[in-house]
């Protein structure tokens, strides 16, 4: 069974950088594709990019230029950093496995980011 | 890429079958067959139900079936149970191989 586990800061402050790590279990992280989506509170899903097996990523265009995605094949993990942070970035971040579709998804970690 | 347009609530009574719309343009939805539909009740994560536009993972039931024409993409929930009320979203692939999900729809039994 694949599970996946974010973790990091649950509070960052306005104009810093947000780091979250995904650790993986059932799956090896270099067979597959892993991404992020982030969902505001009370508001819908929205992705945020994904890395490839390959190691190539893709980034949603309204995040592209303040996004990145890595990972480290050694822990089994990937993460996310997203530079910049205004209070709109205030959302669950769930971190999952698949490129075209998600099949297992992490349960989602809140990042509030205020001063 | 904007997102994909879902009607913002549909109810139902239970046994009664439903049907969400998700209406994208040539770039993601008319362009791959590679439409998914996502389950979410309150404070959990998204769970797949449906992805390449009908097939349906291991442990979803069969009430549950995905359709599409054009650019736009559909589900419908039939058989309608108290356990279905919850958010569906629809995502697609896209051209630049990104993803795009739908605006979301509330499912009310």
């Amino acid at each position: 069974q694949v599970q996946l586990q974010e973790s990091g800061p649950g509070l960052v402050k306005p104009s810093e950088t947000l780091s979250l790590t995904c650790s993986v279990s059932g799956d090896s992280i270099s067979n597959s594709n892993w991404g992020w989506t982030r969902q505001p509170p009370g508001k819908g899903l929205e992705w945020i990019g994904i890395i490839f097996d390959s190691g190539k990523t893709n980034y949603n265009p309204s995040l592209e230029s303040r996004v990145s995605i890595s990972v480290d094949t050694s822990k089994n993990q990937f993460a996310l950093r997203l530079t910049s942070v205004t209070a709109a970035d205030t959302a669950v971040y769930y971190c999952a496995r698949g490129a075209r579709w998600s099949d297992y998804w992490g349960q989602g970690t809140l990042v509030s980011v205020s001063s | 890429q904007s997102a994909l347009t879902q009607p913002a609530s549909v109810s139902g009574s239970p046994g009664q079958s439903i049907t969400i719309s998700c209406a994208g343009a040539s770039s993601d939805i008319g362009f791959y067959n590679s439409v998914s539909w996502y389950q979410q009740h309150p404070g959990k994560a998204p769970k797949l139900m449906i992805y390449e536009v009908t097939d349906r993972p291991s442990g979803v039931s069969n009430r549950f079936s995905g359709s599409m024409s054009g650019n736009t993409a559909s589900l419908t929930i039939s058989g309608l149970q108290a356990e279905d009320e919850a958010d569906y979203y629809c995502a697609s692939y896209t051209t630049t191989r990104t993803r795009v999900f739908g605006t979301g729809t509330k499912v009310t039994v």
